[in-house]
Formats: C-alpha cells, sequence, structure tokens
C-alpha cells in the first residue's frame, strides 16, 4: 500500500513569489491535513481537507491556503511568500474520522527554502 | 499559547536502560494523545497513543502513560536501542475529535548511545 505521497521534495523560491505543493494520500483516506515545522516550534497545523471541504483551519495569515480534489488530493498555496515560510511542509492523512480517534499518517515532507 | 509542551529540548541514554520522555499539555479538554518519532528527512511515523479514559498503554517496548490530573503523560521506551534515536513528538487532540488536527509539543530529541 502506497504511503503519503508529497512533491516536490524540495524547492527554492524567492521573496514575493508564490509556490504550490501536492499531496497525495492513502488510497481510501479522505482526510488530508496539513502542517508546518519550523526548527524549535514542532509541528504547527495549517488546515485540514475533508471531502472536498475545509473542516479545520490553523492560525495561520490568509497567503496560505489550500484545496481538495474528489480524488481526495490536496495542493497548499503560500502566496507572496516572506523568509518566515521558510520550513518543512508536511501532509498527512487519515481514514473517515467517524472511524475514531485519528492517527494521522504522513509524508515526507516538502522543504521550502525561501531567499 | 503553547498548549502542548516538551520541556526537554533532548535527551540522552545509554543503550538497554529506560528512556523517559516527558509531555505536559494545558487543555483540560484534550482526551486523545500520541506519539510520533521522527528520522531526519522522513516524515513522523506514529508510535502509540492514549485516549483519556486510560492512565496507561503498551506496545512492545514502548508504554504511555497519562496523568490526567497533572495534565502530564510520559512514553517510556524499554529497553533502548540506538535505532531509537530520533525526535519524538507528543501530541493532543479533543474534545472528542475525529479531525486531522492534532496540537503537537515541540519535540525532543532522543539519543541512545551504543
Amino acid at each position: 500500500k502506497a504511503g503519503v505521497t508529497q512533491t516536490p521534495r524540495y524547492l527554492i523560491k524567492t521573496r514575493g513569489q508564490q509556490v504550490t505543493l501536492s499531496c497525495s494520500p492513502i488510497s481510501g483516506h479522505r482526510s488530508v491535513s496539513w502542517y508546518q515545522q519550523t526548527p524549535g516550534q514542532g509541528l504547527q497545523f495549517l488546515f485540514e481537507y475533508f471531502s472536498e471541504t475545509q473542516r479545520n483551519k490553523g492560525n495561520f495569515p490568509g497567503r496560505f491556503s489550500g484545496r481538495q480534489f474528489s480524488n481526495s488530493r490536496s495542493e497548499m498555496n503560500v502566496s507572496t511568500l516572506e523568509l518566515g515560510d521558510s520550513a518543512l511542509y508536511l501532509c498527512a492523512s487519515s481514514l473517515d474520522p467517524g472511524a475514531g480517534a485519528n492517527v494521522l499518517t504522513f509524508g515526507a515532507g516538502s522543504r521550502l527554502t525561501v531567499l | 499559547d503553547q498548549q502542548v509542551k516538551q520541556n526537554s529540548p533532548s535527551l540522552s541514554v545509554q543503550e538497554g536502560r529506560i528512556s523517559i520522555l516527558n509531555c505536559d499539555y494545558t487543555n483540560s479538554m484534550f482526551d486523545y494523545f500520541l506519539w510520533y518519532k521522527k528520522y531526519p528527512a522522513e516524515g513522523p511515523t506514529f508510535l502509540i497513543s492514549i485516549s483519556s479514559i486510560k492512565d496507561k498503554n503498551e506496545d512492545g517496548r514502548f508504554t504511555v502513560f497519562l496523568n490526567k490530573s497533572a495534565k502530564h503523560l510520559s512514553l517510556h521506551i524499554v529497553p533502548s536501542q540506538p535505532g531509537d534515536s530520533a525526535v519524538y513528538f507528543c501530541a493532543a487532540s479533543g474534545p472528542s475529535s475525529n479531525t486531522g488536527k492534532l496540537i503537537f509539543g515541540q519535540g525532543t530529541t532522543l539519543q541512545v548511545k551504543p
């Protein structure tokens, strides 16, 4: 069974640019969540999508957005990049939430460097 | 406001000994707790979890203890092995949350010396 796949794995952008990251969840998983990991900050929740709808949103500015497609694949976008957006962006998928408390399966992440 | 805290950034133990990683939380509405392990260049991997209705959960060498009155949980690894060297994150969700939103601590880097 394939795991959570994130692309690209590494990318470098400059301030002011925008970036789109992609996530393919485990087959059958309908919930996709995004997290940002920076040194010393742990993982911070960005947002969650379920059935193409944003169900939860973290405390990030509107420059961070996402969407989910009918096949559960998800993308997140960051516009007007700032130096502080340099981080590892992790995508996680999980089964139908009605199954109980969630165990998230994470991808390897997309490492974004903003210059 | 850091609702989940791991106050020890790092921990070093000898192979074969016990590793104890600690985590504190402030939100009494959390009802499910998880531990994840992360190696460099990989995503976090689920290790073990515990519901707030329990005070202990065991899986092989890994045991998680929950003290609700103290809002504290700990992960015990016995015996520790060099392959356990990684960053460990505790996470919490709730109340009665069945979503993908977890609140993570900052992580503790465990080094197990041969």
